[in-house]
């Protein structure tokens, strides 16, 4: 069974920094491409960052880059976002996402999310 | 990269149909055939419903299709039911590992 576990999350002042971390197993972690997906209080979802099956390419959606870092450990079956610089605009719950497969797939299973909350 | 736009909310009574629309550009919805549908209850994590279009996963019913027309995707909902009523999110992908997400559909069983 594949399950994804979130951590990580929590409240920070704007400005601030935090990692967040995704704990994989059920599935061969290292022939995935990941994602992270967030959705702010009320509203609908945002694709934030994806990573390729070995780390080596990452994308960031505008809203995010040069802000966050999205990061995988193959040995530990782990997904990364460190996020600096946070903005009250940051604030939601941030899902870790498999890709079916590739870039081009969409994610086919989520973990239940961390929430996020910058403020002061 | 701008949000699909979906309606906000529709309804519909137990046995009726009900379609859901997303509509993007030719950069998103009308370059590719990778859109995707989503399901999601309050304070649960979206599930898989439709991917390229109009596949459906291992165990989603029959009673959920989808269908694409230029710009603009569409999910049907056939003999609509009382658990079908949640919020439903469509996507597409866009470039390199990218995805855009639409605003979001409260579906009411009426």
């Amino acid at each position: 069974e594949v399950q994804l576990l979130e951590s990580g999350g929590g409240l920070v002042q704007p400005g601030g920094s935090l990692r967040l971390s995704c704990a994989a197993s059920g599935f061969t972690f290292s022939s995935y491409a990941m994602s992270w997906v967030r959705q702010a209080p009320g509203k609908g979802l945002e694709w934030v960052s994806g990573i390729s099956t070995s780390g080596s390419s990452t994308y960031y959606a505008d809203s995010v880059k040069g802000r966050f870092t999205i990061s995988r450990d193959n040995s530990k079956n782990t997904l990364y976002l460190q996020m600096n610089s946070l903005r009250a605009d940051d604030t939601a719950i941030y899902y870790c996402a498999k890709r079916q497969k590739g870039a081009t797939t969409p994610p086919d299973y989520w973990g239940q999310g961390t929430l996020v909350t910058a403020s002061s | 990269q701008s949000a699909l736009t979906q309606p906000a909310s529709v309804s519909g009574s137990p046995g009726q149909s009900i379609t859901i629309s997303c509509t993007g550009t030719s950069s998103d919805v009308g370059g590719y055939n990778y859109v995707s549908w989503y399901q999601q209850y309050p304070g649960k994590a979206p599930k898989l419903m439709i991917y390229e279009v109009s596949n459906r996963p291992s165990g989603v019913p029959d009673r959920f299709s989808g269908s694409k027309s230029g710009n603009t995707a569409s999910l049907t909902i056939s003999g609509l039911q009382a658990e079908d009523e949640a919020d439903y999110h469509c996507s597409s992908y866009i470039s390199g590992s990218s995805l855009v997400f639409g605003t979001g559909t409260k579906v009411t069983v009426l």
